[in-house]
This record gives C-alpha cells, structure tokens and sequence, in this order.
C-alpha cells in the first residue's frame, strides 16, 4: 500500500489567495483526519471524518477553513482566504479502528506571505 | 481544559543508555494512549499504544507504562540507537464512539554518538 498521500508536498502564496491540500487516506481505512502543525501550537486537529461524514469540527480555526470528503478516496482542506498567520505544515491521517493507529501522510507544508 | 503536555521539550541520551520520555494527560476519560514518532520532515508514525486496563506494554526496544493514579504515561527505549532520534508525541483518545486523537507538544529525543 502506498499509505496516505497528500498533495502538494509544499505550497508558498500570497495572502489572500485561496489554498487546497488534498488528501488520498488509505484503500479501507474509514476514519480521515486533518491535523496542523505549528512549533507554537503542536499538533492540533481540525476536523475527522468518518465514513465519509464529518464528526467533529470543532478544531477548524474559522469560516476560512473548510473541509470535504466527496468519497472514500479523497478529501480536501481548502482556506480562503488565506493568512499568514495560516502558515504551518498540514497533515492528513486515516484510520481503520477506533481507537487505534492513526497513518499519516507527508503533510503540506503551506507558507502565506 | 483537557489537555496533554510533556515535561522535557528536549533529552539527550548517550548512544546505547536508555532513554525515557515522560508524558502528563489530564483528561481522566481517556483510556486509550499512543506514542507517536515524528522525524523531521515526516508524518508522526506509530510505536506503541496502551488501554487504561494495563499498566505496561512492551513492543520492540520500547516499553510504555501507564500510572492512571497520577495521569502519567512514559515510553522507555531499550539501547537508544541514532536512528531513534526524533520528536516523540503522546497522545491521548477516548474510546467507545469518537476518535478524536489530540496529541501533547512533543519531546526532542537527541541521541549522541
């Protein structure tokens, strides 16, 4: 299995501007899971799903954020716009048990100038 | 608030001492814990985990043990080798329903050669 693949590894842009990370969880895996990361704040979770439907949001900063997971294969974190304040690595993680082990992905590293 | 917080941010360990990362949790219904290993550039990926009916678990090389009487969860490595060298995260989950995984800010395991 290739595990979690996220897309783009790397993204610089201006403030402003609209961003979305994309996500392919693992094939099976029904749980996915964005997650930020900042020196300042750790890791900090946004959003999950699970089947497909969102459990709790209650991690997304504001209206900026947002999330979907149209299919079993693919999700996607878009901010708009986007702050400098923004800038950290995002990662995506998905999960076959609960409780149990998260996968993670690469993470996007994302810089807003 | 519930929470995870680690008391060292960074241990150095001479190559071959063990090595032990400590971590607090406050969130007494969680009972379900997992460390995570995070190298630079990386995704965090999976060492262990522990329910909150077990004291100690052993895998390969690494031990955690779980004292609920103080919220306290530490992960023991065995012979610390180079490759060990990464930032260790606890984490914590409620099971039974949601999967919401919130993990503490990390300690820097520094090993010398």
């Amino acid at each position: 299995d290739a595990g979690v693949i996220q897309s783009p590894r790397h993204e610089v842009t201006e403030m402003g501007q609209e961003v979305t990370l994309r996500c392919k969880p693992i094939s099976g895996h029904n749980s996915l899971f964005w997650y930020r990361q900042t020196m300042m704040r750790g890791l900090e979770l946004l959003i999950y799903f699970n089947n497909n439907v969102p459990i709790d949001d209650s991690g997304m900063p504001e209206d900026r954020f947002s999330a979907k997971m149209p299919n079993a294969s693919f999700s996607t974190l878009k901010i708009q716009p986007s702050e400098p304040r923004d800038s950290a690595v995002y990662f995506c993680a998905s999960s076959s048990q609960s409780p149990g082990e998260l996968f993670f992905g690469e993470g996007s590293r994302l810089t807003v100038l | 608030g519930e929470s995870v917080g680690l008391h060292l941010p960074t241990l150095s360990v001479q190559e071959g001492d063990n090595s032990i990362i400590n971590c607090a949790y406050s969130n007494s219904a969680s009972d379900y814990f997992i460390w995570y290993k995070q190298e630079s550039g990386k995704g965090p990926q999976f060492i262990i985990d522990i329910r909150s009916n077990m004291d100690k678990r052993q895998g390969q090389r690494v031990t955690v043990l779980l004292n609920k009487t103080v919220k306290h969860l530490s992960l023991q490595i065995a012979a610390t080798q180079p490759g060990d060298s990464a930032v260790y995260f606890c984490a914590e989950n409620r099971a039974g329903g949601y999967q919401k995984v919130t993990f503490g800010i990390g300690t820097k395991l520094q090993v010398i050669p």
